[in-house]
């Protein structure tokens, strides 16, 4: 099984709003991704969580907050958005934290920023 | 920084076509993995190479590493209309576990 979850699959908010994004992989993964996707673009990193700890932050807003309750689970807390956020956001998971090949990614979440 | 180059960025053919997509850096890399993804859809691992000069086979996919792991190439052969996507050929190095992802090459193959 090699298949990571995302939810919601659409979300649409306000500038104003407070959501999460969810996402969870049960492959025994010890290091899961966030990545933002803009149209016709590659998969931009956005976080890095090795054995649930934040190991890299690519200079990402702090209206972008991830979280890792655990190691199937890894959450993206969303405040005070800006309409230029509005992207597919993907979440990914490996299995060696010191070996980032074999990434398997999630369905994404298409986000629209109102 | 290391740049992944990939060539060409849009490919229109007719069904029955070859076609090779091609990714080229100055950096070497330990693997560099292939994935295709769907409008809408997350990017799907096709295949990872490891070796300098691998080559590897999926049905009507070949996919080769470069001697130098600084380059690979994608060729289908026989396109068909399921074919169509967006083909992303991501390196990575012993360093850490971060990817990086070339431009991508957006391939539609007509009927």
């Amino acid at each position: 099984d090699t298949e990571v979850t995302q939810t919601p699959k659409h979300l649409v908010m306000g500038m104003t709003n407070k959501k999460s994004l969810k996402c969870e992989q049960h492959m025994g993964h010890r290091a899961m991704y966030w990545y933002k996707q803009k149209a016709k673009k590659p998969p931009e990193l956005m976080f890095v969580y090795s054995y649930e700890k934040l190991s890299i932050n690519e200079s990402v807003p702090s209206r972008f907050s991830p979280e890792c309750p655990n190691s199937s689970l890894l959450n993206l807390h969303l405040h005070a958005l800006q309409p230029e956020d509005s992207a597919l956001y993907l979440c990914a998971s490996s299995q060696d934290p010191g070996l980032s090949y074999e990434q398997y990614f999630g369905p994404g979440t298409r986000l629209t920023v109102t | 920084t290391q740049l992944l180059e990939q060539s060409p960025q849009f490919l229109s053919i007719q069904e029955g076509e070859n076609l090779t997509v091609y990714c080229n850096s100055s950096s070497v890399f330990s693997s560099l993995q292939w994935y295709r993804q769907e409008p809408g859809e997350g990017p799907v691992l096709l295949v990872t190479v490891v070796t300098g000069g691998e080559v590897k086979k999926l049905k009507r996919l070949t996919f080769q590493f470069g001697d130098a792991r600084k380059d690979s190439s994608l060729h289908i052969t026989a396109a068909q209309p399921g074919d169509t996507g967006l083909y992303l050929c991501a390196g990575a190095t012993n360093a850490g576990n971060m990817l990086t992802f070339g431009g991508g090459t957006r391939l539609m193959v007509k009927p």
